[in-house]
């Protein structure tokens, strides 16, 4: 089972300024999901990376807003840019494993965002 | 609009009682459903995944899937404390993760 180590694990931002958050995964990974899940709420899917091509874009989210890099297979980013306090949130990657014969998706520890 | 539905609780168990957790999922296409639990603060971890109607077992764990039905449920047996927390179905077609909002299960000593 793939394990994804995820940098920062929290921060806090001023508005306007823009966040990079790191994937490094121990394994090599086709797609690379980045979701979003604000406090109390289920996840939403951003986007998705593969190695070599432009990430998929899921509806209301934008590549200016949120440019993600996949340079290779154990590897993305993804920056929050021109940040507001509506981008307040915990985002997470997410990788497809296969666990106990089965598979599934295993997420970062996630990346606590505060815009002040 | 592609959704998976679940109650919102919170669902207050008994330790050592039966705890059961629904969901209903919208996209008859979807093959594969997921089950997650997240405690507060962290992330989800993947409990469990079923794929064929019928039931599935790990340990404490029974995932049901009704195909037919639309009906995807999660059985804890022997709750204890430790399961507080709040459980995720997630259905999968084609690569995409549609999910629940969750239900917040909370085992009582």
């Amino acid at each position: 089972s793939a394990v994804i180590s995820q940098k920062p694990s929290r921060d806090i931002c001023q508005r306007g300024t823009s966040l990079t958050i790191q994937c490094q995964v121990d394994s090599q990974v086709t797609m690379m999901f980045w979701y979003r899940q604000q406090p109390g709420q289920s996840l939403t899917l951003i986007a998705t990376a593969n190695q070599g091509s432009e990430a998929t874009y899921e509806s209301g989210f934008v590549i200016d807003k949120f440019p993600i890099s996949r340079p290779n297979l154990t590897f993305s980013t993804l920056t929050v840019s021109n940040m507001s306090p509506e981008d307040s949130s915990i985002y997470l990657c997410s990788v497809e494993v296969l666990q106990g014969g089965n598979y599934g998706y295993t997420f970062g520890s996630g990346t606590r965002l505060t815009v002040v | 609009q592609k959704e998976v539905e679940q109650n919102s609780g919170p669902l207050s168990v008994p330790e050592g009682a039966i705890a059961s957790l629904n969901c209903t999922y919208s996209d008859r296409v979807s093959q594969s459903f997921f089950w997650y639990r997240q405690y507060s603060g962290k992330s989800p971890e993947l409990i469990m995944s079923i794929y064929s109607n019928g039931d599935k077992e790990d340990g404490r764990f029974t995932a049901q899937l009704n195909k037919a039905s639309q009906y995807v449920s999660l059985l804890i047996r022997d709750s204890q404390p430790s399961d507080s927390a709040t459980y995720l179905c997630a259905s999968d077609s084609n690569y995409q993760l549609i999910w629940g909002a969750g239900t917040k299960l909370i085992i009582k000593p």
